[in-house]
Order: C-alpha cells, then sequence, then structure tokens
C-alpha cells in the first residue's frame, strides 16, 4: 500500500503564477483534505472533496480551489500567487466520515 | 468552535526521562483528539487518537495520552525519552462527522544525550 502520494515535492513559482498539486489518496480511501502549514505553524485546513465535491471550505480565499476526480484522487489550484502562499501543502485522505486521516509528505511551494 | 492549544512551542528533555507536551482544548461538542509527529520536511504521522473510548490512549513508540474532560486536556507523555523522538508534535482537533482537523501551533521536542 502505497499510503497518501503528493506530487510535486518541491516547486518554485513566481508571484502572480498559478500553481497545480497533485494528491492520490490511500487505497480505498474516498475523502480528500488539502491542508496549508506556513513555516513554524501547524496546518491549516483549506478544503474537503468527498463524491468529487467540495464538502467543507476553511478560510481561504477563492484564489484556492480543487478537484476530485472518480478515481478520489485530487488536485489544489492556486492562482494569482502571493509571497504568503509559500507553505507546505498537505493532502490528507480518509474513508467517509471516518476520524482517522492519513497524510501524505506534503509539497513544499516557494513563492519568490 | 474549536480549536487547540500547545502549551510550550519547544520542549527539552534529557534521553531517559520523562516526555509531557500539553495539549488544552475547546469544542462545543465531545471531540476526537490526536497527537501527531513530524520528523523534518515530512508530512505528518499519527500517534495515537481518542475517539470516545478508554480515556487512557496508548500509541505507537510507547507514547500515550489522557483524555480530561474536566480539565479540557489532551497531554502526551512517553516514560523514556529516546533521540528518535526529536521532532515536531502536533495536537489535534475533530468532530464526528467532520473529519477536518484543527491543530495546535506544535511542539518542537529536543532529546539531549
Amino acid at each position: 500500500d502505497a499510503g497518501v502520494t503528493q506530487s510535486p515535492t518541491h516547486l518554485i513559482k513566481t508571484r502572480g503564477q498559478q500553481v497545480t498539486l497533485r494528491c492520490s489518496p490511500k487505497s480505498g480511501h474516498d475523502t480528500v483534505s488539502w491542508y496549508q502549514q506556513a513555516l513554524g505553524q501547524g496546518p491549516q485546513f483549506i478544503f474537503q472533496y468527498y463524491e468529487e465535491e467540495e464538502r467543507q471550505r476553511g478560510n481561504f480565499p477563492d484564489r484556492f480551489s480543487g478537484h476530485q476526480f472518480p478515481n478520489y484522487s485530487s488536485e489544489l489550484n492556486v492562482n494569482a500567487l502571493l509571497l504568503g502562499d509559500s507553505a507546505l501543502y498537505l493532502c490528507a485522505s480518509s474513508l467517509g466520515d471516518s476520524p482517522e486521516a492519513f497524510f501524505g509528505q506534503g509539497t513544499r511551494l516557494t513563492v519568490v | 468552535a474549536q480549536s487547540v492549544t500547545q502549551l510550550g512551542s519547544h520542549v527539552s528533555v534529557s534521553e531517559g526521562a520523562l516526555v509531557l507536551l500539553r495539549c488544552n482544548y475547546s469544542s462545543s461538542v465531545p471531540p476526537y483528539l490526536f497527537w501527531y509527529v513530524q520528523y523534518p520536511n515530512q508530512g505528518l504521522q499519527l500517534l495515537l487518537k481518542y475517539t470516545s473510548a478508554a480515556t487512557l490512549v496508548k500509541g505507537i513508540n510507547d507514547f500515550e495520552a489522557e483524555f480530561k474532560k474536566s480539565e479540557t486536556s489532551f497531554h502526551l507523555t512517553k516514560p523514556s525519552a529516546h533521540m528518535s523522538d526529536a521532532a515536531e508534535y502536533f495536537c489535534a482537533v475533530s468532530r464526528y462527522n467532520f473529519n477536518k482537523f484543527y491543530f495546535g501551533s506544535g511542539t518542537k521536542l529536543n532529546v539531549k544525550p
């Protein structure tokens, strides 16, 4: 079992650009959540996808959007990048409403 | 509303000493509580979870935590620290049917030889 896999592992973008991050959930999991972890802080919830729809959303602007595919994999898109978007982006997968989530290794995004 | 407070952003212990990392939560409904560990440049690994069963929860690598409703606490302990325990630890709370986590700001554990 490969667990939760994220790609790419590292990414450098310029202010104003757009970025897409990808996540494959743990085998058998159908729910994907995305978190932003700024340096020195705990992860903050961005949004959650279930059955290809956004089910919950945290306090993030509309520049952050996502998608879930029929195979349960997911993408996180960020438009008009700001320096403050530099962070570790974590994907977590779970099964339905199970309280247990498994996290990927994250994608380190640096905006310059 | 839910939130988590971790007291002490940095904790330093000697190898073999007791580890105590503090977590207090606020939740309007009975919570689920978790401790995760994060090694440098890695994701989060689940150490243990409380989901309304036994209040004393045992996790991996001899870590355990006790849910104390009266104190709204879920402190993490380990009887004897090992060098490999040096990492950052996050306490998190969620609610049933919402599996959305609220994380504390983390505690970095340093283990001295």
